[in-house]
């Protein structure tokens, strides 16, 4: 059946250091791809997302581009701050259906 | 105002009750959905409901029976309740399929 797979955390890394977080996803059909994440004690709220292949979704400093060819949709953010303390979830949605489904998710620490 | 939220946010009960959660979305959405987090943080989607009418049930055990009277609420009753049920159990929503999920906040629910 369809599945995402990330990389395993936690991720630990000093603040406005390089983040990468690893996705690849099952290429059938044409997904839709997601990044959302996950503050303690709090729901998953939409991070950034991407609809085709090629397409680059950012928001707030994080960037994914769906890559067809590799099937993958790794998360990068340039300079991660303390405030991004928190876990990572990718996720993919087939087109026309009402599942999503999400990968294991990885925290990530930021450290002053 | 909250764009979806379930109550209640903590639910303490003993193997072999049966108890509810219940879930209210005021954006207007189509797609209701009940997803289960574990103590690792993996999510599970358990049911999605479209116009009020059962989607996918994703193996869930019939313990676990959902309801939507209408489009704007997706309750979860359980009955026996088993230690293995405790977990996280989030509401969401969204407008159409392709398109992100709004969560609410979350139910941890112990079984003792």
């Amino acid at each position: 059946g369809d599945s995402v797979t990330q990389m395993e955390g936690p991720v630990t890394l000093s603040e406005e250091a390089f983040l990468t977080i690893n996705c690849t996803y099952t290429a059938t059909g044409y997904p839709s791809l997601f990044w959302y994440v996950q503050y303690p004690g709090e729901g998953l709220q939409l991070l950034l997302k991407a609809t085709k292949a090629d397409d680059k979704g950012s928001n707030k400093g994080f960037e994914a581009t769906y890559r067809k060819e590799t099937t993958s949709f790794h998360l990068e953010k340039g300079s991660v701050q303390v405030s991004d303390s928190a876990v990572y979830f990718c996720a993919r949605q087939n087109t026309g259906g009402f599942k999503t489904i999400f990968g294991a998710g990885t925290r990530l620490f930021v450290k002053a | 105002d909250t764009a979806v939220s379930q109550t209640p946010k903590y639910l303490v009960t003993q193997m072999g009750n049966d108890k509810s959660i219940k879930c209210e979305q005021n954006l207007g959405h189509d797609t209701m959905y009940w997803y289960k987090q574990d103590s690792k943080k993996f999510l599970k989607i358990m049911f999605s409901y479209n116009n009020k009418e059962l989607i996918i049930n994703e193996t869930v055990p019939n313990r676990f029976s959902p309801k939507s009277p209408d489009k704007a609420h997706l309750n979860l009753h359980i009955n026996s309740l088993e230690l293995g049920d405790s977990a996280v159990y989030f509401c969401a929503s969204s407008q159409a399929t392709n398109e992100k999920l709004f969560f609410g906040s979350g139910t941890q629910l112990s079984v003792l």
